[in-house]
């Protein structure tokens, strides 16, 4: 069965673009979870979606936000890039119960310059 | 404040040697305890929670709640073990697979 993808994988930015990121979960799963990777601050959770409501949310100003689809697809959107969003974003999926396990994606690397 | 802490930000073992990554976490309500490894080039993946109790590629942890560890262990380190390994927590039985990442370890084991 196909991993967790995300598209796109590299992204460079200038300031005060925005950038929306793709994560399509593992079939059959409805929890899709972001974080944040940097060398300094290491995985901060961004926020997690199940059936296309936020269930929860990490500590990061309102120029982060996501979504989820039907489907359980889920998109972040960053507005207002600022350098220090210089970051592997990673996203995760997993079924609906906290006993399954969360599943990893590539991440997309997001230089901004 | 909720919190965990990997004080090593790099282990070097030699093959053979056993392996000991350190994992201290902060956390008021009942958490659960994870391992998870990134090896080169590859995704993040799960290696063990502390609810099954059970060993993964010779890799062990247990949780103590008294001294808030959640230390990895390993009797015979291999070099295929080599891998950045991070602890991660969660509240349990809450409505959130929200994870609480500790900074990492990378484990580099010589031949």
């Amino acid at each position: 069965k196909a991993g967790v993808t995300q598209t796109p994988r590299y992204l460079i930015k200038t300031r005060g673009q925005q950038v929306t990121l793709s994560c399509s979960p593992i079939s059959g799963h409805r929890s899709v979870s972001w974080y944040q990777q940097t060398p300094g601050q290491g995985l901060q959770f961004l926020f997690e979606y199940f059936s296309e409501t936020q269930r929860n949310k990490g500590n990061f100003p309102g120029r982060f936000s996501g979504r989820q689809f039907s489907n359980s697809r889920s998109e972040m959107n960053v507005s207002t890039l600022e350098l220090g969003d210089s970051a592997l974003y990673l996203c995760a999926s997993s079924l609906a119960g906290q006993i399954n396990e969360q599943f990893f994606g590539p991440g997309t690397r997001l230089t901004v310059l | 404040a909720q919190r965990v802490t990997q004080p090593e930000k790099l282990l070097s073992v030699f093959k053979g040697a056993p392996v000991e990554l350190k994992c201290n976490y902060s956390y008021s309500g009942s958490p659960e305890l994870f391992w998870y490894v990134q090896y080169s080039r590859q995704r993040l993946q799960l290696l063990l929670r502390h609810i099954s109790r059970e060993s993964i590629k010779g890799f062990t942890a247990d949780l103590n709640k008294g001294e808030t560890s959640f230390h990895l262990k390993k009797p015979f380190a291999q070099e295929e073990d080599s891998a950045m390994y991070y602890c991660a927590l969660r509240e349990r039985g809450g409505a959130t697979n929200k994870l609480i990442f500790g900074t990492g370890t990378l484990l580099a084991v010589q031949p």
